[in-house]
């Protein structure tokens, strides 16, 4: 089976840098992922790590340590609109690839 | 592209009912998933086809969900004789292996109220 762990919650502040940090246990780990999930939409994908390190998308950045079973969303220059779930997601060859998610972060930005 | 989409995006029945949804995938996505999702919780995968073969379905698919592909582009998802605990988001989601990162792109969900 697989476990995710991720805060249920975290609040900061406009303009700020949040890191949401996310821990996995899986048998065939084949790449993370991190969606962005507003409050009555769907999933929207952000970002992708099936190495050691660190990815950068503008604002957003991804870390993954295989090793250690973890992996970290950093979001820079918050802002409003970035308050939304964000879902830790693994991919696991040995369940057809499917993808597994984590309860999801719920953040807060506040002026 | 027009993205993932789903119908209806929201279905209020009564307990005991059947109930039955749409998702038209991506076109040219081979893969297509069900999740549920309930509030405060992230998706949980239910079945995914990979073109109109149904090749795993999750612990969570009791007896009473059943879902096609027929052609292997748009799929539905029956539930029969509908409970309260069926009440959740029911997305659906779709990928073409072999892009850069074969990640799932999601369609807005079904929202089921049983009442």
């Amino acid at each position: 089976g697989q476990n995710i762990d991720q805060p249920t919650e975290m609040t900061a502040t406009e303009g700020a840098i949040v890191q949401i940090n996310c821990t996995y246990q899986t048998s065939g780990f084949n790449g993370l992922f991190w969606y962005q999930q507003h409050a009555g939409e769907a999933p929207t994908f952000l970002s992708y790590n099936v190495l050691d390190g660190l990815e950068e998308k503008g604002r957003f950045s991804s870390f993954l340590s295989r090793s250690k079973g973890y992996s970290y969303l950093l979001l820079k220059e918050l802002q409003m609109k970035d308050s939304a779930s964000y879902l830790c997601a693994v991919r696991d060859s040995n369940a057809g690839n499917m993808l597994t998610f984590g309860g999801g972060t719920r953040l807060m930005v506040k002026p | 592209d027009t993205g993932v989409s789903q119908d209806p995006r929201h279905k209020i029945t009564k307990r005991g009912q059947n109930v039955t949804f749409r998702c038209d995938p991506i076109s040219e996505h081979n893969r297509l998933y069900w999740y549920r999702q309930t509030l405060g919780q992230g998706p949980e995968f239910l079945t995914y086809f990979q073109n109109e073969a149904q090749l795993e379905k999750s612990r969570l698919l009791s007896d009473r969900f059943s879902a096609e592909r027929p052609k292997g582009s748009f799929s539905t998802l029956e539930i029969q004789r509908t409970e309260q605990g069926d009440s959740a988001m029911y997305l659906c989601a779709s990928s073409l292996p072999g892009s850069s990162y074969n990640e799932q792109f999601f369609g807005p969900g079904t929202r089921l109220t049983v009442l």
